[in-house]
């Protein structure tokens, strides 16, 4: 059973761009959830898919979307970046809605 | 104030020394995490709980329910220890989500 894979892990982008996060879950985990963490403060969630519909949302933008598909990838897409949106980006799946989550090692987005 | 809060918001042990870390929140859950952060960003689940206790070789978990409290603890502290450690509830009802405290930085030393 493999990890949680997010890609890429580093990424420098000029404000007002837009960027694709991509985040490959474990085979069978067809829950998926995206978090952005700021620098020094704890998590917070964007969203989450549940078998490739939207299944809850955070207190962000419409800018803020994604898609899941059905091999278990999903991807956190960001239009019209602002130097604010400079965070870490995790993804974490799970097999079973409120089971146990795997969490990726992030990618960092940096805003210029 | 935040769902979670975390305490203390930083630690420094020695080695060898008995850790505990203090997690409280205050709304309905249904399953508490402890997590693990390293500097690299990557977070390791290390617990989730519903009540009572869990082990797993020097990490201890608690949870009291009615007080809406868990503690983690590490018994013989070392320095690969040192690490972010975040509580994260997921609340009754609604989305999936996770509602992360700010976590506790620990630092062990030689």
């Amino acid at each position: 059973e493999t990890g949680v894979t997010q890609s890429p892990t580093h990424l420098i982008k000029t404000r007002g761009q837009q960027v694709t996060l991509r985040c490959s879950s474990q085979s069978g985990h067809n829950t998926v959830s995206w978090y952005q963490q700021a620098l020094g403060q704890g998590p917070q969630f964007i969203f989450q898919y549940y078998r490739e519909e939207e299944n809850g949302r955070g207190n962000f933008p419409p800018r803020f979307s994604g898609l899941q598909f059905p091999n278990y990838s999903s991807e956190l897409n960001v239009n019209a970046l602002e130097l604010d949106d400079s965070a870490l980006y995790l993804c974490a799946s799970s097999r079973v809605q409120g089971y146990g989550y795997t969490f990726g090692s992030g990618t960092r987005l940096t805003v210029v | 104030k935040n769902e979670v809060e975390q305490s203390p918001q930083n630690l420094t042990a020695q080695e060898g020394e008995f850790i505990t870390i203090n997690c409280s929140y205050s709304v309905g859950i249904s399953a508490l995490h402890w997590l693990q952060q390293h500097p690299g960003g990557g977070i390791v689940s290390l617990f989730m709980l519903s009540s009572g206790k869990k082990k797993h070789g020097r990490l201890i978990a608690t949870i009291n329910i009615q007080e809406k409290h868990s503690s983690l603890h590490i018994t013989a502290s070392h320095p690969r220890d040192s690490a972010v450690y975040i509580c994260a509830v997921k609340t009754q009802g609604g989305s999936e989500k996770l509602v992360f405290g700010k976590g506790t930085k620990l630092t062990v030393n030689p």
